[in-house]
């Protein structure tokens, strides 16, 4: 069955480093969401691309970037994680701009 | 800016009570609409949604919601909860003219008594 995973399920890191959260799905979807969701904002949209090589920023961009290098792949990237970020990060996919999106399970993550 | 409102945010319940929760959304034009639910410690799972056509749309598990345009509303309903509804959930909106983004509410956590 096509599926969408995100890897780590759990991370905890230091302010300042570097960290890459992975989102890989297997519908063959052109269209792939970050979010992240922190209690009293429900999702916000991080970044999101609708296909190879393109990406678009969202709703609460700064500090974070992503690349589509492949159709399966969405990896987000925190330059320099900072306290802030410590959130909950939800990868989606969709098959067109009007389609449903479908959840991957999240990555916890903790920024000390 | 476009919007998403759930005016619950916290709604507890006994079992076989009936739930109404509420979503507003702030855009004039065309939208797609979705009710996502979170069970704890789960992903988001998609509950219904609303394209076209008759706007009473019913999801899994008994629920369904209401599309009222001339209310930007599209209230969630089940006659009766169960524990296992005991979950967040999030009203979201596709404007069409904002290319596929999702615009969720901050979304109502539902706790049901056994």
């Amino acid at each position: 069955d096509a599926e969408i995973t995100q890897s780590p399920r759990h991370k905890i890191t230091e302010t300042g480093r570097q960290v890459t959260l992975a989102c890989h799905q297997t519908w063959n979807h052109n269209n792939m969401f970050w979010y992240r969701q922190d209690l009293g904002h429900g999702l916000r949209l991080i970044h999101y691309s609708y296909g190879v090589q393109d990406t678009n920023k969202g709703e609460v961009s700064d500090g974070y970037s992503v690349s589509r290098s492949n159709t399966e792949d969405l990896p987000l990237t925190l330059e320099s994680a900072a306290s802030s970020q410590t959130s909950v990060y939800f990868c989606a996919s969709s098959g067109g701009i009007q389609e449903t999106q479908y959840f991957g399970p999240g990555t916890r993550l903790l920024v000390l | 800016a476009q919007s998403v409102s759930q005016h619950n945010h916290h709604v507890i319940l006994s079992e076989a009570a009936s739930l109404e929760l509420g979503c507003n959304y702030s855009y004039g034009g065309t939208v797609n609409l979705f009710w996502y639910v979170q069970y704890p410690g789960q992903h988001l799972q998609l509950l219904l949604k609303y394209f076209s056509g008759d706007p009473l749309v019913k999801g899994i598990k008994g629920f369904e919601a209401e599309f009222i345009k001339s209310k930007f509303s599209f209230n969630l309903r089940k006659p009766s909860v169960q524990w296992s509804d005991t979950a967040e959930y999030f009203c979201a909106v596709n404007a069409l003219s904002n290319t596929g983004k999702l615009i969720f509410g901050q979304g109502t956590t539902l706790q049901v008594k056994p």
